[in-house]
């Protein structure tokens, strides 16, 4: 089945810095991915989501990047705050109803003022 | 906006005991799913459900039931609670490939 590797596993950044995170999976037929945040003692919060039809995507000082030849996804915060300090994990799926997430380990962000 | 509420949002239960974790959504959506996330990890999916009245296994359904008496409520329900299945449940519920999730249920067997 399908298998997502999320690095790093911890980031620390300045604020105003950018800060990238990375997946790669496995499965070529994956077209769904999307961002997820959860900060402390929350549920998982949806940042961004593409089809597989879309290179790049941005949206509030977030860019998604997909590479379907490498079959890598990435994250990158652009200008980080602390407010931005939480757990990511990129998601995969199938484009079809009701299709089953695939998550990645999850990246654990700080945001040192 | 979609909103998936879950209940109760902790819970201690004793070994052996029953427990039933509840979730509502209010999104119409036909899908809903319960996940695992353990300390430091991701989320495993427990059990899902396309259909009233219908569930399927995830990939960790061992020691699980679920139960969907309606379009808008799924319950994990988990019969002989172990040390092991101290955890936080996530619900989700989903249109088409995004998933929207509940706040979380922290349960704690002791």
């Amino acid at each position: 089945g399908e298998q997502v590797e999320q690095r790093p596993p911890h980031l620390s950044v300045r604020e105003g810095d950018s800060a990238i995170i990375i997946c790669t999976y496995t499965d070529s037929a994956t077209a769904y991915f999307s961002w997820y945040k959860q900060e402390a003692g929350a549920g998982l919060q949806l940042l961004m989501s593409v089809l597989s039809n879309v290179d790049r995507k941005e949206e509030q000082g977030l860019t998604v990047l997909l590479n379907k030849k490498d079959k890598r996804l990435s994250l990158n915060l652009t200008a980080a705050h602390p407010g931005d300090s939480a757990v990511y994990f990129c998601a995969v799926s199938y484009n079809n109803a009701g299709a089953k997430l695939t998550f990645g380990g999850g990246t654990r962000l700080t945001v040192r003022p | 906006e979609a909103a998936v509420t879950q209940s109760p949002r902790s819970k201690v239960a004793v070994t052996g005991g029953k427990v039933t974790l509840s979730c509502h959504q209010t999104n119409n959506h036909d899908y809903m799913y319960w996940y695992r996330q353990d300390t430091g990890h991701g989320l495993r999916l427990i059990h899902y459900s396309y259909v009233a009245d219908s569930t399927e296994k995830g990939d960790i359904p061992d020691g699980y039931k679920a139960s969907r008496p309606s379009q808008e409520n799924f319950s994990l329900i988990l019969e002989l609670a172990s040390l092991s299945q101290t955890a936080v449940y996530f619900c989700a519920s989903s249109d088409w490939g995004v998933q929207y999730f509940g706040p979380g249920t922290r349960l704690t067997v002791l």
